[in-house]
């Protein structure tokens, strides 16, 4: 199983704050993904990683931002938040199994932005 | 227009009993379908997956379903135990991405709560 930490695991913040959520593995996975999540809603991918100094943005467009400077550290940044980046954040880094990328989640900030 | 299709926000079995989930597609072309299962304030966890290729796979207390001609899959737990009150998330995965979590579809999870 891989070890994934998130931190900080609750945040509350106040409009107009700059945040960073960190998201580290121990398993020295390449990939690495940031989902967002809604109560009774579908996981959206925001960013993924394939590798160091590797970034893109997911399907769903977010107003942050995330940095692969090392393969264990996958921080994602919100320059000024907003109540409407109230959610759950869950970063994860997968391994090949047989012919799909098997995902490994850590626990998930929960952000509430005032 | 969502691809993934979990259309029962929860579902309450009595312990013991089966639980049966199920999760309805649009793209035929999906090679790959994966049941996560999330607890309160934690991340998902991985629980089982079906290739395309097969009908049925199971896994200890845990069997998934697909048919193909109907979109449809299912996942059945059998005895369904407390510890199963979770929310169970149905995804879907295009090879040609790679297999990568990039070409990953989530459907919006049923809360199943087992009942003593």
């Amino acid at each position: 199983e891989a070890d994934i930490y998130q931190t900080p695991r609750y945040l509350v913040i106040g409009t107009g704050k700059k945040i960073t959520l960190e998201c580290s593995q121990t398993m020295g996975h390449d990939k690495m993904y940031w989902y967002q999540q809604d109560p009774g809603m579908e996981l959206h991918l925001i960013h993924y990683s394939y590798g160091v100094n590797s970034t893109e943005k997911g399907d769903l467009s977010s107003e942050s931002t995330v940095s692969r400077i090392r393969t264990e550290h996958f921080p994602l940044t919100l320059e000024s938040a907003r109540p409407s980046h109230t959610s759950q954040y869950l970063c994860a880094s997968s391994e090949r199994d047989r012919g799909f990328e098997k995902l490994f989640f850590g626990s998930g900030t929960q952000l509430s932005v005032l | 227009d969502q691809q993934v299709k979990q259309n029962s926000p929860s579902l309450r079995v009595q312990e013991g009993r089966i639980s049966i989930l199920n999760c309805d597609y649009t793209n035929s072309m999906f090679d790959y379908f994966l049941w996560y299962k999330k607890y309160p304030a934690e991340g998902p966890t991985f629980l089982i997956s079906i290739s395309s290729i097969k009908d049925k796979n199971e896994d200890g207390r845990f069997t998934v379903f697909l048919n193909k001609s109907a979109k449809h899959l299912s996942l059945h737990i059998v005895p369904s135990q407390p510890g199963d009150s979770a929310v169970y998330f149905c995804a879907a995965i295009l090879e040609y991405s790679g297999g990568g979590a990039d070409g990953l579809t989530f459907g919006k999870g049923t809360h199943l709560i087992i009942q003593p």
